[in-house]
C-alpha cells in the first residue's frame, strides 16, 4: 500500500516565526511532489511543487525534497495568521497522473 | 485564464438515486482527475481521464464512473447512492503530458445523501 504520511497537528506557531511541515512517502518510484493549502470549506490550492532533490523557494515558501530519505518538507517563513489552514502533501508515482495525498497538517499561526 | 469550474456546487440526493457531476478544466488542460474528500478518509483518488480515455483508476466500486468529452470537459456519475457517498467531490486539471504534473483543483461539489 503506497502511503503518504503527515502529522495531523495542529502545529501552532507564533506570527512571524518559521512553520515547518513534513511529509514522508513510501513509494521510492515517486517523482513529483506537491504542497496544497486548504482553508476550511474550500478546495485545495497548489502552493509549491518540486521534482528534484534539494530546495525550491517561492516567496515565503520553501519546499525541500530528499528522495534518499523519502521525505519532503515545506517551510513557511514569516508566518501570518492568514497562513492558518490545512496543508496537504501529494505525491505521484513514476511519471503517472495518479496522485496520493496525505491527510494533511493543520497549521495555526497565532497573532 | 479561467480556473477549473464544477457544477453544481451543492447537491442533496436520496439514497438509491444517481447523480452526475460536471467539471470544466483550465483551457489547454487535457487531463481531468476526480477525488472524493471526507473528514475520515481525506482526499481519495477516483480516476483520471486524458483525451477521452480513462488513464488511471483508484479503488472505488463500479458505482463510480466517469467520462471525458472531446473538449476535455468531464463528468462523474455515481449510481445507487449510499449514505457514505456524502462528501466533497473535487476535480483537478493538468496538462496531462510533457512532464508537467501540476494539478489545479476546482471549487468542488458538496454532495449530501439522505
Amino acid at each position: 500500500q503506497k502511503e503518504v504520511e503527515q502529522n495531523s497537528g495542529p502545529l501552532s506557531v507564533p506570527e512571524g516565526a518559521i512553520a515547518s511541515l513534513n511529509c514522508t512517502y513510501s513509494d521510492r518510484g515517486s517523482q513529483s511532489f506537491f504542497w496544497y493549502r486548504q482553508y476550511s470549506g474550500k478546495s485545495p490550492e497548489l502552493i509549491m511543487f518540486i521534482y528534484s532533490n534539494g530546495d525550491k523557494e517561492d516567496g515565503r515558501f520553501t519546499a525541500q525534497l530528499n528522495k534518499a530519505s523519502q521525505y519532503v518538507s515545506l517551510l513557511i517563513r514569516d508566518s501570518q495568521p492568514s497562513d492558518s489552514a490545512t496543508y496537504l502533501c501529494a505525491v505521484n508515482a513514476g511519471g503517472t497522473y495518479k496522485y496520493i495525498f496525505g491527510t494533511g497538517t493543520r497549521l495555526k499561526v497565532l497573532a | 485564464k479561467a480556473g477549473v469550474t464544477q457544477t453544481p456546487r451543492y447537491l442533496i440526493k436520496t439514497r438509491g438515486q444517481q447523480v452526475t457531476l460536471s467539471c470544466s478544466p483550465i483551457s489547454g488542460h487535457r487531463s481531468v482527475s476526480w477525488y472524493q474528500q471526507t473528514p475520515g478518509q481525506g482526499l481519495q483518488f477516483l480516476f483520471e481521464y486524458f483525451s477521452e480515455t480513462q488513464r488511471n483508476k483508484g479503488n472505488f466500486p463500479g458505482r463510480f464512473s466517469g467520462r471525458q468529452f472531446s473538449n476535455s470537459r468531464s463528468e462523474m456519475n455515481v449510481s445507487t447512492l449510499e449514505l457514505g457517498d456524502s462528501a466533497l467531490y473535487l476535480c483537478a486539471s493538468s496538462l496531462g503530458q510533457g512532464g508537467s504534473y501540476e494539478q489545479y483543483f476546482g471549487p468542488g461539489t458538496r454532495l449530501t445523501v439522505t
